[in-house]
């Protein structure tokens, strides 16, 4: 069965914090996204890898970075945390196969006080 | 720009009544559509696609209707449970090189009412 975990369902940290949220997936995907999840905005994507140490910027990269030493590992890295970085993070891997389905981790509620 | 677009932030349907939601999208260039549900707290998880070439996929009580003319897909949900609340996300993927990244609608939280 298709796995993806994420190190924390809750965080709570305080602004100008260094946050790192994890992601594992056990399916063997080359390509994993982080995307955050805000009321009416839909899921919008952070960064992407491809490949071990590869990665791309998504729509939003500003104020993260990402980091994939491993390929059933990729970290998302709030340099110094925000109050407008308060939301739901989600972790996903992808099947090569189509139509692409990406699969999900249960997400981080992060909350930066 | 918002290629996805989900104009309908919440519907609320009665119980065995048929649900249909919508998503609208600007660009020509998608190979698949994709619905996504996702309860609070948890992660998406897929639900139904439809290649750019067909123009109905059905599995169980959910059926995808794609109107490549007017660049609209449908969700219906035959006949609506209270299991179905939840926020349901269309997504479409991008013909080429850019395949592997879904472009995600805003999402339309759906109630079921008993």
């Amino acid at each position: 069965d298709v796995k993806v975990t994420q190190s924390s369902r809750y965080l709570v940290k305080r602004t100008g914090e260094k946050v790192f949220l994890e992601c594992v997936q056990d399916m063997d995907h080359e390509n994993m996204f982080w995307y955050r999840q805000d009321p009416g905005l839909g899921l919008r994507l952070i960064y992407f890898s491809y490949d071990v140490k590869m990665k791309e910027k998504g729509d939003i990269p500003e104020g993260y970075s990402v980091s994939r030493e491993k390929k059933e590992r990729f970290s998302l890295i709030l340099e110094s945390a925000s109050t407008n970085q308060t939301s739901m993070y989600l972790c996903a891997s992808i099947t090569w196969a189509v139509p692409y389905e990406q699969y999900f981790g249960p997400g981080t509620r992060l909350t930066v006080t | 720009d918002q290629q996805v677009k989900q104009n309908s932030p919440s519907l609320s349907v009665q119980e065995g009544r048929i649900s249909i939601l919508n998503c609208d999208y600007t660009n020509s260039m998608f190979d698949y559509f994709l619905w996504y549900k996702k309860y609070p707290a948890e992660g998406p998880t897929f639900l139904i696609s439809i290649s750019s070439i067909k123009d109905k996929n059905e599995d169980g009580r959910f059926t995808v209707f794609l109107n490549k003319s007017a660049k609209h897909l449908s969700l219906h949900i035959v006949p609506s449970q209270p299991g179905d609340s939840a926020v349901y996300f269309c997504a479409a993927t991008p013909v080429g090189a850019g395949a592997q990244k879904l472009v995600f609608g805003q999402g339309t939280r759906l109630t079921i009412n008993p």
